[in-house]
């Protein structure tokens, strides 16, 4: 079947815009995850969602982020006055449920110049 | 938190040797630990895992063994091929705390 998809793939922001990043999980995956991938890094937690229930929060870096997934399937991370720290690769992964394998989609590569 | 350190950051293998990765992770309640292979520019795709009940798991040319009394784990990959060439990561996770835990990464190259 279809894996998680991810939209834009690509973008460019100016310093201080606001941007809105999309997540498609595979059909039927209850568990989404978000995390952030700095150049040359592993990828880093940022947040997950059991459903539309956000029940975990702590690697958000800043209240400058915020998470959504309002009817528990698509979600949405949203970065609100954009920083040159905030460029990096914006990975999810969903899971059948919190336990199983996580499968991640490709990723959206924001830069902010 | 969880603290997972991998080693080599680079490794560099003749074809058809075999390649070895480490990580160790600090918190002895972890249970989960999966390994991740990513392309430039490519998605992770996981490529085997293996959870804290069993000490190996083996999948074609593909291993993975656990330490728990250690708190290591390492991926060893046999009879190595030039599409084996890719950053690798390991990772680590915990029932009730879903999140995956990242080591740096180790970029593998296979030389023809």
């Amino acid at each position: 079947g279809a894996g998680v998809s991810q939209s834009p793939r690509y973008k460019v922001a100016k310093r201080g815009q606001d941007v809105a990043l999309r997540c498609d999980p595979i059909s039927g995956h209850v568990s989404l995850f978000w995390y952030q991938q700095a150049l040359g890094q592993g990828p880093e937690f940022l947040t997950y969602f059991q459903n539309e229930a956000q029940l975990d929060k702590s690697g958000l870096p800043s209240d400058r982020f915020f998470a959504e997934r309002p009817e528990g399937s698509v979600s949405t991370l949203k970065i609100q006055r954009t920083q040159q720290e905030d460029s990096a690769v914006y990975l999810c992964a969903s899971s059948r449920s919190a336990r199983y394998e996580q499968y991640f989609g490709p990723g959206t590569r924001l830069t902010v110049t | 938190g969880e603290n997972v350190e991998q080693h080599p950051s680079t490794l560099s293998v003749q074809e058809g040797d075999s390649a070895v990765i480490k990580c160790t992770y600090s918190d002895s309640a972890s249970n989960y630990f999966p390994w991740y292979k990513q392309e430039l520019g490519k998605r992770p795709q996981l490529i085997i895992d293996i959870r804290s009940n069993v000490g190996e798991k083996k999948d074609q040319r593909i291993a993975v063994t656990l330490n728990k009394t250690a708190k290591h784990f390492s991926l060893h990959i046999t009879e190595t091929q030039p599409e084996d060439s890719a950053v690798y990561f390991c990772a680590a996770s915990k029932d009730g705390d879903y999140k995956l835990s990242f080591g740096a990464g180790t970029t593998v190259t296979v030389r023809a």
